[in-house]
């Protein structure tokens, strides 16, 4: 079985500031991982995924995250916050096996940029 | 591409009615997946499709919630009865399932919140 756990459901930084959204897996097969945006009122949007390879992954809009397996974590980091990135984030995992199409979510991180 | 589409945007029914969800996946994307979010337990699959066969359907509430899938461009998602523990958003997300599978991306769509009173 697979699981997720973000850590903190509500971060809140200052506009310029560096994002950290923490997420953990749980896995019995090499994980594939994902981050997910969520805008208010739309669905959710990849912003970026780890298959294998590089364990430093870049996205969209600026943000990347590593992947540490002996860490079993997937955080999402971002160096300079902007207003447009208040949103919430969802870590993801998938793996191998009969079950490769699940995707176990998260429960996410509601992200708030201060002026 | 217009992406995955989803009908209605918001609902709004009364306990007891039929309640009918329906899904546009992306052209040439092979899998669908139904999801539901709510607070309390956040995202949920509720059933996937591949090449418009149910293969996974255990997410499914209980005998009350159907779908199906009758060609490639187009699902619905039933609730009959619908109940107010109903009430949440539901979302269709849609792939391209080639030789892999567990890294490949779902693409979701806007979803559907729906209110049950």
């Amino acid at each position: 079985a697979q699981s997720v756990t973000q850590l903190g459901s509500h971060v809140s930084v200052s506009e310029g500031a560096l994002v950290l959204l923490r997420c953990n897996y749980s896995s019995s097969v090499p994980p594939y991982l994902f981050w997910y945006v969520q805008y208010p009122n739309q669905g959710l949007q990849l912003l970026l995924k780890y298959t294998t390879g590089a364990t430093l992954v870049k996205g969209i809009n600026g943000f990347e995250a590593e992947f540490k397996k002996s860490e079993t974590s997937f955080h999402l980091t971002k160096p300079s916050a902007h207003m447009s990135d208040a949103a919430e984030y969802f870590c993801a995992v998938s793996g191998g096996g009969g079950s490769n199409y699940k995707l176990t979510f998260g429960k996410g991180t509601l992200l708030t940029v201060n002026p | 591409d217009a992406g995955v589409i989803q009908s209605p945007r918001h609902e709004v029914t009364e306990m007891g009615q039929e309640v009918t969800l329906r899904c546009k996946p992306i052209s040439g994307h092979n899998s669908l997946f139904w999801y539901r979010q709510t607070m309390m337990r956040g995202l949920e699959l509720l059933i996937y499709f591949n090449n418009n066969v149910p293969i996974d359907d255990s997410g499914m509430p209980e005998d009350r919630f159907s779908a199906k899938m009758p060609n490639a461009s187009f699902s619905t998602l039933k609730i009959q009865p619908s109940e107010p523990r109903d009430s949440a958003v539901y979302f269709c997300a849609s792939r391209k399932q080639g030789t892999g599978g567990a890294w490949e991306t779902q693409y979701f769509g806007p979803g559907t919140r729906l209110l049950v009173l």
